[in-house]
């Protein structure tokens, strides 16, 4: 089953406009990641945030976790074009010691 | 580092044929997964080793799949007999020690096609 579901399932927004994506999951977590997926690509890291961490800080990406509501965002600030991705977070299943993405957002930005 | 290469990076069989895909994982990493990817059931974890070991094969659908990782540098996925269902994008992505609390590199996927 998957433990983080990823939240709108598509966003479309223009050129230098923020993006915010936020992810809900089930259980106690260690951490949680973001990944990128363009097009046709594998997965790519963005960051990972820790249980005792807040918020965290990379480039134009902001990520925010709450544990107490079991939830994390995503900001992307001023879009490009370039973001245009499937935004996935992914938490640790700990039965399985291994990572559980969620379904992702879907972002398009227009030039 | 040329990262998590895989190949091939597509493949079309008929159904009933053999199918390995292959993956070697970033130098030094301990970890290595095997993922599926499909639309509607998004990215599924089928398998993942240990220093070669396989840790956890729960996610192998079926008696059909089996994965083999002889040493660090090579693992292999292989489906026999291929069925048209199992038409997805199959990654394989490795990290280091601990892997599921460290970040995954994720090579660029075989998307695989059973007609």
């Amino acid at each position: 089953s998957q433990q983080g579901e990823e939240d709108p399932q598509a966003l479309s927004i223009q050129e230098g406009e923020n993006a915010t994506m936020n992810c809900s999951y089930k259980t106690s977590i260690n951490n949680l990641q973001w990944y990128r997926q363009n097009s046709g690509r594998g997965l790519v890291h963005l960051i990972l945030i820790r249980s005792n961490e807040r918020e965290k800080h990379s480039g134009r990406l902001r990520v925010t976790l709450d544990t107490s509501k079991k939830s994390s965002s995503l900001l992307i600030t001023a879009s490009r074009a370039a973001d245009t991705a499937s935004y996935f977070c992914a938490t640790v299943d700990t039965g399985r010691r291994a990572l559980t993405f969620g379904s992702g957002t879907r972002l398009q930005v227009q030039p | 580092d040329a990262g998590v290469i895989q190949s091939p990076r597509h493949e079309v069989t008929e159904m009933g044929q053999e199918v390995t895909l292959r993956c070697k994982p970033i130098s030094g990493h301990d970890y290595l997964f095997w993922y599926r990817q499909t639309m509607m059931r998004g990215l599924e974890l089928l398998i993942y080793f240990n220093n070669n070991v396989p840790i956890d094969d729960s996610g192998m659908p079926e008696d059909r799949f089996s994965a083999k990782m002889p040493n660090a540098s090579f693992s292999t996925l292989k489906i026999q007999p291929s069925e048209p269902r199992d038409s997805a994008v199959y990654f394989c992505a490795s990290s280091l020690v601990w892997g599921y609390l460290y970040e995954q590199y994720f090579g660029p996927g075989t998307r695989l096609t059973v007609t």
